[in-house]
């Protein structure tokens, strides 16, 4: 079936530090990506979305590429803050199964000044 | 804004009673969900609903029911809560249309004694 597949964490970085955190997916068709955020106590909020190959989301200087070719979704920002200390999620959709996403496990991201 | 709300951020029951958790959505979304979300364990979808009146099993819903009286508004009940049912809880609503992002409310902590 389809799944996804995000690294493990946690991950634990300077302030200013380059992050990726990776993401993979195994689905047939053509499904949109996703990267949601969730801060402590919160819900998740969707931070970027891509529904085609090649398309780059962005948000908050968070970037993330779909390619179709090695099937992967891997979330970058260039200089991380204190403030993106979050776990973060990668999560697939697929036309005509609006009811079904498919979440990752979470990677949780602690950032230190 | 999407906005979706959760009836209550924090939740203490005995085992036994029943508990009602509410979920409110103001974007006119055909999708409702509900999740429960455990440490080690992920997302994991106990209910959805579709339209007014319908629902579907997710991949728990032992233990629990829902109800869509209204479109915007979607419970889910605890017959009788037991302390494995001690969790956070997560509501969730999307459009009925490619690519299915899904808006979370900010979550209910329920605890069972």
């Amino acid at each position: 079936g389809d799944s996804v597949t995000q690294m493990e964490g946690p991950v634990t970085l300077s302030e200013e530090a380059f992050l990726t955190i990776n993401c993979t997916y195994t689905a047939t068709g053509y499904p949109s990506l996703f990267w949601y955020v969730q801060y402590p106590g919160e819900g998740l909020q969707l931070l970027l979305k891509a529904t085609k190959a090649d398309d780059k989301g962005s948000n908050k200087g968070f970037e993330a590429t779909y390619r179709k070719e090695t099937t992967s979704f891997h979330l970058e920002k260039g200089s991380v803050q204190v403030s993106d200390s979050a776990v973060y999620f990668c999560a697939l959709s697929k036309p005509g199964n609006n009811n079904d996403m498919r979440f990752g496990a979470g990677t949780r991201l602690t950032v230190k000044p | 804004d999407v906005k979706v709300t959760q009836s209550s951020r924090y939740l203490v029951k005995r085992t036994g009673e029943k508990v009602f958790l509410e979920c409110v959505q103001d974007m006119d979304h055909e999708n409702m969900f509900w999740y429960r979300q455990d440490p080690g364990l992920g997302l994991r979808l106990i209910y959805f609903s579709y339209d007014v009146k319908m629902k579907e099993k997710g991949d728990i819903p032992e233990g629990y029911s829902v109800s869509r009286e209204k479109k915007e508004r979607f419970s889910l009940i605890l017959e009788s809560a037991s302390t494995n049912q001690t969790s956070m809880y997560l509501c969730a609503s999307s459009l009925l249309r490619p690519p299915y992002e899904q808006y979370f409310g900010p979550g209910t902590r329920l605890t069972v004694t």
